[in-house]
């Protein structure tokens, strides 16, 4: 079955704890993306990857590290967590970036930063 | 630079009730235009696009189509069922390479049985 999958659903830290929320796709899609949902705020966007080894910030990077070593996995690294970076946490994929492509997206990841 | 508007939440409706939820957008050039819907607990799931003016697209009873002397594309459903309860997001994506996903606010919906 295609789909995006992150791990984990839920978690809850404290401020300062290094975290990994990971994202996978199998699907051979180039194009990747992490966003942020906050109530009022809608999705913005966090980082995105165009393929391997090509990162770039999206409209809210501040706080947050990629990586792209592998096609099909996009963590998103939060080296010292804080408590405003509590949000609903989605990871996307397409086959290219741009070019109208529509995104497929996990289910979300949860976080709470005490 | 390019932006999506759609009418704010949350809208409550009866079943069976007509479903408008509008949706405008300002971009350069033609962009492509998206439906997604976000059901309690899940991620984003693209519910219907149209990539050219006067495309209509459609599923699962909804529809919308692009017109591009309005800007808008705005989202209809003759009928609405309890299960369409949800949150509702208008996007445009500009068909060139790197331009990414514009995303609108998201509007809550609720039927009501």
């Amino acid at each position: 079955e295609a789909q995006v999958t992150q791990n984990p659903r839920y978690l809850i830290t404290v401020t300062g704890k290094k975290l990994t929320v990971t994202c996978s796709q199998n699907m051979n899609h180039e194009y990747m993306s992490w966003y942020r949902q906050d109530p009022g705020l809608g999705l913005r966007q966090i980082y995105y990857s165009m393929n391997v080894e090509v990162t770039d910030k999206g409209d809210v990077p501040e706080g947050y590290k990629v990586s792209r070593k592998e096609k099909r996995n996009f963590p998103l690294i939060l080296e010292s967590p804080s408590p405003n970076q509590t949000s609903l946490y989605f990871c996307a994929s397409s086959l290219v970036g741009g070019f109208g492509q529509p995104q497929h997206f996990g289910d979300g990841t949860r976080l709470s930063i005490l | 630079g390019d932006s999506v508007t759609q009418m704010e939440g949350p809208v409550t409706l009866s079943e069976e009730a007509f479903l408008t939820i509008n949706c405008t957008y300002t971009a350069t050039g033609y962009p492509s235009l998206f439906w997604y819907v976000q059901y309690p607990g899940e991620g984003l799931q693209l519910l219907l696009k149209a990539t050219k003016a006067d495309d209509k697209g459609s599923n699962k009873g909804f529809e919308a189509t692009y017109r591009k002397e309005t800007t808008s594309f705005h989202l209809e459903k003759g009928s609405v069922q309890v299960s369409d309860s949800a949150v509702y997001f208008c996007a445009l994506s500009a068909k060139n390479r790197d331009d990414k996903i514009i995303f609108g606010k998201g509007t809550r919906l609720h039927i009501l049985p």
